[in-house]
């Protein structure tokens, strides 16, 4: 039962584009969303993230909207760098005992030149 | 500050062996949780230890096991290697159970021939 979908496995943007990754959920006990960004080889590095009382977030050039009635969630990229060019994971927090993250299967950003 | 740690980085076992993987969690961390991201896959929530205590565990067979130490660093077994077990081994760590972003390490990339 996948509970977290990124439906995009791949995504190529131009830089100076905007890159929008999305991700769609199931569970609306979530209480926190998070995205993180995976170069090959090493961990996932958290990006930034959302409450599921608010619908908007923005830090820099990421820029987090949730549509808790579409159960859907979108990150923005604007402008697109070349090191932005990485996988994308959407996660879900549950709460209580379950208060572990969920992760999507990741979207692949390619930003080109 | 010292990020979360793994060990080893690589580690090769044949079928049927068992490896023992091993991480230390950010100072003043006491959540340590274990993902597994097989090739082509997302991050599967393996298990969530806090405080000592298993909190939750993900839809892994019983060989997959293991444990936190008083001081919050953290072991993962994996007993009776089978191939499919070939993947990279992510632990993560939070401030507390409450808290919402984990943070990660860089991996331990299992192979099983």
């Amino acid at each position: 039962d996948q509970q977290v979908k990124q439906n995009s496995p791949s995504l190529s943007v131009q830089e100076g584009r905007i890159s929008i990754l999305n991700c769609d959920y199931t569970n609306s006990m979530f209480d926190y969303f998070l995205w993180y960004k995976k170069y090959p080889a090493e961990g996932p590095t958290f990006l930034i993230s959302i409450s599921s009382i608010k619908d908007k977030n923005e830090d820099g050039r990421f820029t987090v909207f949730l549509n808790k009635s579409a159960k859907h969630l979108s990150l923005h990229i604007v402008p697109s760098q070349p090191g932005d060019s990485a996988v994308y994971f959407c996660a879900a927090r549950g709460t209580g005992t379950a208060s572990k993250l969920t992760f999507g299967t990741g979207t692949r950003l390619q930003v080109t030149l | 500050e010292a990020g979360v740690t793994q060990s080893p980085t690589h580690l090769i076992k044949t079928r049927g062996q068992q490896a023992t993987l091993r991480c230390s969690p950010i100072s003043g961390h006491t959540s340590v949780y274990w993902y597994q991201q097989a090739l082509g896959l997302g991050l599967q929530f393996l298990l969530w230890y806090d405080e000592g205590e298993e909190r939750n565990r993900g839809n892994f067979p019983p060989r997959f096991s293991g444990r936190q130490f008083p001081n919050y660093s953290s072991e993962l077994n994996v007993n009776a290697l089978e191939l499919e077990d070939s993947a990279l081994y992510l632990c993560a760590s939070n401030r507390n159970r409450e808290s919402t972003e984990a943070f990660f390490g860089q991996g331990t990339r299992l192979t099983v021939v």
